[in-house]
């Protein structure tokens, strides 16, 4: 069974603070992360990918993940009203070249509050 | 602008009746397109990976009989909902994967209401 758990929230944090996305998934030969934000009603739009163990910095956004864990999270500092969305972890649990073939974690509501 | 088009943005269907979803990619030529489901509140799952010039591949659980997926071109999937019911009302969203494999797009959703 290939499942991917997020803390389901909601989070809820003050503007200019830190907020802290976890995931978890099952499949020890994942190779491809991702994170999405999804507006309600929208499509999800690409956040972050990451690939290899360790940080991975975008601006206010920081991915880490660590394999041995299982586990990925995101970080995005400064938070702004703007960033209040659900945040939807993705793994891509297959070897080869069907990258885009992903499953998603249920998601995490945050809302930033001024 | 979108790279990745799906059409319609909502449709409104009978029961018993079939509803079809167009996904396109606009400037590159995908081989490998996916579909996902998206029920209120709910995560996306997915219901198959659509390849170029080959039968589908449906995750456990989708009924290929029910959901019919066709790529008959590098740019073209689709989706079609046969003899549609209340409970298949739900956000269907499709992705496209580039040539190289590097990049996946996703489109814009369709709405599907079965009344």
């Amino acid at each position: 069974q290939k499942e991917v758990e997020q803390n389901s929230g909601p989070l809820s944090v003050p503007e200019g603070a830190i907020a802290s996305l976890n995931c978890t998934y099952s499949d020890r030969v994942s190779q491809s992360f991702f994170w999405y934000r999804q507006y309600s009603g929208k499509s999800p739009e690409l956040i972050m990918s990451i690939y290899s163990n360790g940080d991975k910095e975008d601006g206010r956004f920081t991915a880490q993940l660590n394999k041995a864990s299982q586990y990925v999270s995101l970080l995005i500092r400064d938070s702004q009203p703007s960033d209040s969305a659900t945040y939807l972890c993705a793994v891509n649990m297959d070897r080869g070249s069907t990258l885009g073939r992903l499953y998603f974690g249920r998601g995490t509501q945050l809302t930033v509050w001024p | 602008g979108a790279v990745v088009s799906q059409h319609p943005s909502w449709v409104i269907c009978k029961s018993g009746t079939s509803v079809k979803i167009e996904c396109r990619s606009l400037d590159f030529q995908a081989t490998t397109m996916f579909w996902y489901r998206q029920f209120p509140k709910q995560s996306l799952m997915l219901m198959a990976t659509s390849n170029e010039g080959s039968k589908a591949t449906y995750e456990q659980g989708v009924e290929k009989d029910k959901f019919l997926i066709n790529h008959a071109s590098l740019t073209l999937s689709t989706l079609t909902v046969t003899s549609a019911h209340p409970e298949d009302s739900s956000f269907y969203i499709c992705s496209a994967q580039t040539g190289t494999g590097n990049t996946i797009y996703f489109g814009e959703g369709s709405w599907l209401t079965v009344v």
